[in-house]
């Protein structure tokens, strides 16, 4: 079965702009969480969707906000970029809101660099 | 302190050799991941545990709840090996808290 689909795999974007990264997950999965990785901070909780719901928030700025469809796709957005915002930014699909005893799979990640 | 801690932070070790990755944690958890991460970002779940032992080809993964305490294991270790190593805990939210990860290289 296709693995959890991240688009795009490389973005270039300039301070103040804003972005929007997609996350297919795994057919049947509901639940879509988002990672944001730096060389100085590891990975960081942004948020996880089910079922089109949020279901917990990370601790980050209002300009990170996310969705999720009725197909379980998941979009993040960040507005206003900085250029602290360059990263990579992960999604991982899961079965069911939380791990409990169901694993995550992640995608490749998208690369972001602000300039 | 971090809720979770992995050690070493870098590890080199020549083909052959038997690794051990240690990740202790203070949370309660529901399950310990870890996770494998190859350059160019791309993470694959290696195990999900929440008590005993796993095994999947020639890696090995432990846990004692009793003293907090992982470890992931790789015998007869491969240059193909080396990467970013993490465990991350599922706390009583089942959010996931991250270790800092451990590089590994395994020399031919």
């Amino acid at each position: 079965k296709a693995g959890v689909t991240q688009t795009p795999r490389y973005l270039i974007k300039t301070r103040g702009q804003q972005v929007t990264l997609s996350c297919s997950p795994i057919s049947g999965h509901r639940s879509v969480s988002w990672y944001q990785q730096t060389p100085g901070q590891g990975l960081q909780f942004l948020f996880e969707y089910f079922s089109e719901t949020q279901r917990n928030k990370g601790n980050f700025p209002g300009r990170f906000s996310g969705r999720q469809f009725s197909n379980s796709r998941s979009e993040m957005n960040v507005s206003t970029l900085e250029l602290g915002d360059s990263a990579l930014y992960l999604c991982a699909s899961s079965l069911y809101y939380g791990t409990g005893d169901y694993g995550y799979t992640f995608g490749s990640g998208t690369r972001l660099t602000v300039v | 302190k971090n809720e979770v801690e992995q050690s070493p932070q870098n590890l080199t070790a020549q083909e052959g050799e038997f690794i051990t990755i240690n990740c202790s944690y203070s949370v309660g958890i529901s399950a310990l991941h870890w996770l494998q991460q190859h350059p160019g970002g791309g993470i694959v779940s290696l195990f999900m545990l929440s008590s005993g032992k796993k095994k999947h080809g020639r890696l090995i993964a432990t846990i004692n709840i009793q003293e907090k305490h992982s470890s992931l294991h790789i015998t007869a270790s491969h240059p193909r090996d080396s990467a970013v190593y993490i465990c991350a805990a599922s706390d009583s939210n089942y959010q996931l808290i991250w270790g800092a990860g451990t590089k590994l290289i395994i020399k031919p």
